[in-house]
């Protein structure tokens, strides 16, 4: 079975710096690994996502996320962090296979403090 | 083009009234998904329409919910008898060409529900 782990609920980093927010996962076989942002009153908006080639996957509004297969992570990061950023984050795997829905975590709630 | 759209954006219900939610997803796309977000909890998948084929009813808690896709396109959630315990967001998701993992979903803003 395919599961999610964020292993924080809430990130606070002070505007400027860099945040990340951590993630990892279990999945048979190669994973399909997402991140997406939530802000207040919204739906779920696509930031980035890895499927095969460079670790280091860049994203949408400076965002970025390094796949490691040995510690089943995709940690997301961002070097200087917004005030505009603060939002709900959510980590979603999907295994091989294409009519597997996704697997979400918890989700992370990030506050950047100006 | 327009993204996924749903409607009511919210809806207040007494127990044990049915609810009807409904999905309009991306032109084209062929997938659509339902999740659930509870307070405090991530999204629980429900139920997942690919094409013509099956769904997968795998995520359904229990046989008070049902949905249905007509024409290939606007899906709608039914909960039937609805319990305190069914209030939460419930959100649309749809993707273009499903059976490729690697295709991102795009969510509709969510449906509000609050059973009194």
């Amino acid at each position: 079975a395919q599961s999610v782990a964020q292993p924080e609920d809430q990130v606070n980093v002070a505007e400027g710096n860099p945040l990340t927010v951590k993630c990892t996962y279990s999945v048979s076989g190669n994973p399909y690994l997402f991140w997406y942002v939530q802000y207040p009153n919204r739906g779920l908006q696509f930031l980035l996502k890895y499927i095969t080639g460079d670790n280091l996957v860049k994203g949408s509004y400076g965002f970025e996320a390094e796949f490691n297969k040995s510690q089943t992570s995709f940690h997301l990061k961002k070097p200087s962090a917004l005030v505009s950023d603060s939002a709900l984050y959510f980590c979603a795997v999907r295994g091989y296979s294409g009519n597997t829905p996704l697997v979400f975590g918890k989700g992370t709630r990030l506050s950047v403090i100006a | 083009g327009a993204g996924v759209s749903q409607s009511p954006s919210n809806k207040v219900t007494e127990k044990g009234k049915d609810v009807e939610l409904r999905c309009d997803p991306i032109s084209g796309h062929t997938a659509l998904y339902w999740y659930r977000q509870s307070l405090g909890q991530g999204l629980e998948f429900l139920i997942y329409f690919q094409g013509n084929s099956a769904p997968d009813k795998s995520g359904l808690p229990s046989d008070r919910f049902s949905a249905e896709r007509t024409g290939g396109s606007v899906s709608t959630l039914t909960i039937q008898r609805t319990q305190q315990e069914d209030s939460a967001v419930y959100l649309c998701a749809s993707s273009y060409r499903g059976t490729s993992s690697y295709n991102e979903q795009f969510f509709g803003p969510g449906t509000r529900l609050t059973v009194l």
